[in-house]
């Protein structure tokens, strides 16, 4: 079935360290996306990809590091610089071309835990 | 650039009675509408879409969205709640060749029998 995988779905992580989530996807999307989600705030976009190799930062990217080598996989690095990592990750994809094709696709999302 | 804006935080509805959750938005241009529902603890779920052509748009679990350009709205509505529709609901608005979509706060659904 095609879908979008990420993993883990539970995460966690002691102060100071950096962790990556995994996002992979078999739709043949050319774009990807990953969202930060806290209660009240709906989804905050931290950073997007529409092509291999390329990515750009979105409204919350500062402490967030991302790479896209390949058109399935979108990994998310939390940094320790992230001050405030405590929160439900997204990953997206849509077909390229924006507008009507900007219909994204989730994943079931990776809660992370600073402990 | 757009904007998304749902006034209603939570909304507490009677199993069988009728749903109406309001989306606002703000785009120069016409946009292309989304509503997601996500349950507890999982991924987004695309209910409707609307692009352009009829302003009322049906979607998956008899729920149905009216877009108002006069209004910049777009309004989801479902005639008979049942239980499971307990969820939270996103609006979403996409704008031209830009790929990203802006979603709103969010609003949560609480059924009760």
């Amino acid at each position: 079935d095609g879908g979008i995988t990420q993993s883990p779905k539970y995460l966690f992580r002691k102060e100071g360290q950096n962790v990556t989530l995994s996002c992979e996807q078999n739709l043949n999307h050319d774009a990807m996306y990953w969202y930060r989600q806290d209660p009240g705030q709906g989804l905050r976009l931290i950073y997007y990809s529409q092509i291999v190799n390329d990515f750009q930062k979105g409204d919350i990217a500062e402490g967030y590091s991302v790479s896209r080598e390949k058109k399935e996989s979108f990994p998310l690095t939390v940094t320790s610089a992230q001050k405030n990592p405590t929160a439900f990750y997204l990953c997206a994809s849509s077909m390229s071309g924006g507008g009507w094709n900007t219909e994204a696709f989730f994943g079931q999302g990776t809660r992370l835990t600073v402990v | 650039a757009q904007s998304v804006t749902q006034p209603d935080i939570h909304i507490t509805v009677s199993e069988g009675a009728s749903l109406e959750l309001r989306c606002n938005y703000s785009y120069g241009a016409t946009p292309y509408l989304f509503w997601y529902v996500q349950s507890p603890g999982q991924g987004l779920q695309l209910l409707l879409k609307y692009f352009s052509g009829d302003t009322l748009v049906q979607g998956i679990k008899g729920f149905e969205a009216e877009f108002k350009r006069s209004q910049s709205s777009f309004n989801l509505r479902k005639p008979s709640v049942h239980w499971s529709d307990a969820a939270e609901y996103f609006c979403a608005v996409g704008a031209g060749n830009d790929y990203k979509l802006s979603f709103g706060a969010g609003t949560t659904v609480t059924v009760r029998a």
